[in-house]
């Protein structure tokens, strides 16, 4: 079974800064889809951006970014020029083919003003 | 104009009794799932329909009950609830199944038994 893992409970960043992200997978499978989410005190569920394994190119979303390695089943999330709104759970998820979004444990990331 | 609604935002209620939580998608989606987050924010799909059609059913209770009277409605009734039960319960749509587009998701119903 797939699995995705998060392996920084939390994670803190002045304003404006940079921070990485960490994910990794488990899979066998050679197609399939990367997706990181932002959960905040709202508790709304928010995509933030998605790759697809078979591109190479790092996917990029104004001022989120990812690193994916698919040899190293790595998928980082880059955030650029920190912002206090940026403040949320932020989510890693897996899927592939059957549809069903697999989550790792989630990254608390708190930005400091 | 919610793409995905879900009611009520809260619910709380006793041991034993039967609930409830409807979900309604406005963005003509296929397919849409029931996940549940538990306390330490762990996220899992429950069950998934795609055009009323039950695809995924997740190993839950057969206390837990989905229902899809069309593609746009997937509402989740739950028999003889337990502490165990407390949790956030999330509706979400996508476009259609096994495309691999986005999920949508509501804004979550927090459920309380006490």
């Amino acid at each position: 079974a797939q699995t995705v893992t998060q392996s920084q409970p939390e994670m803190s960043v002045q304003e404006a800064e940079t921070v990485t992200l960490s994910c990794t997978y488990d899979t066998s499978e050679s197609d399939y889809y990367l997706f990181w989410y932002k959960q905040p005190p709202s508790r709304q569920m928010i995509l933030v951006i998605r790759q697809e394994a078979y591109k190479q190119q790092n996917a990029t979303e104004n001022r989120f970014s990812v690193n994916f390695q698919k040899a190293a089943k790595s998928f980082s999330l880059k955030i650029s020029d920190s912002q206090l709104g940026d403040a949320a759970m932020y989510f890693c998820a897996y899927s592939q083919g059957a549809q069903k979004l697999v989550f790792g444990q989630g990254t608390r990331l708190t930005i400091n003003p | 104009d919610t793409a995905v609604s879900q009611t009520p935002k809260y619910l709380v209620t006793q041991m034993g009794n039967d609930k409830s939580i409807k979900c309604e998608q406005n963005l003509g989606h296929d397919t849409m799932y029931w996940y549940k987050q538990d306390s330490k924010k762990f996220l899992k799909i429950m069950f998934s329909y795609n055009n009323k059609e039950l695809i995924i059913n997740e190993t839950v209770p057969n206390r837990f009950s989905p229902k899809s009277p069309d593609k746009a409605h997937l509402n989740l009734h739950i028999n003889s609830l337990e502490l165990g039960d407390s949790a956030v319960y999330f509706c979400a749509s996508s476009l259609t199944w096994g495309d691999n587009s986005p999920l949508h998701f509501g804004n979550g119903t927090r459920l309380t038994v006490t």
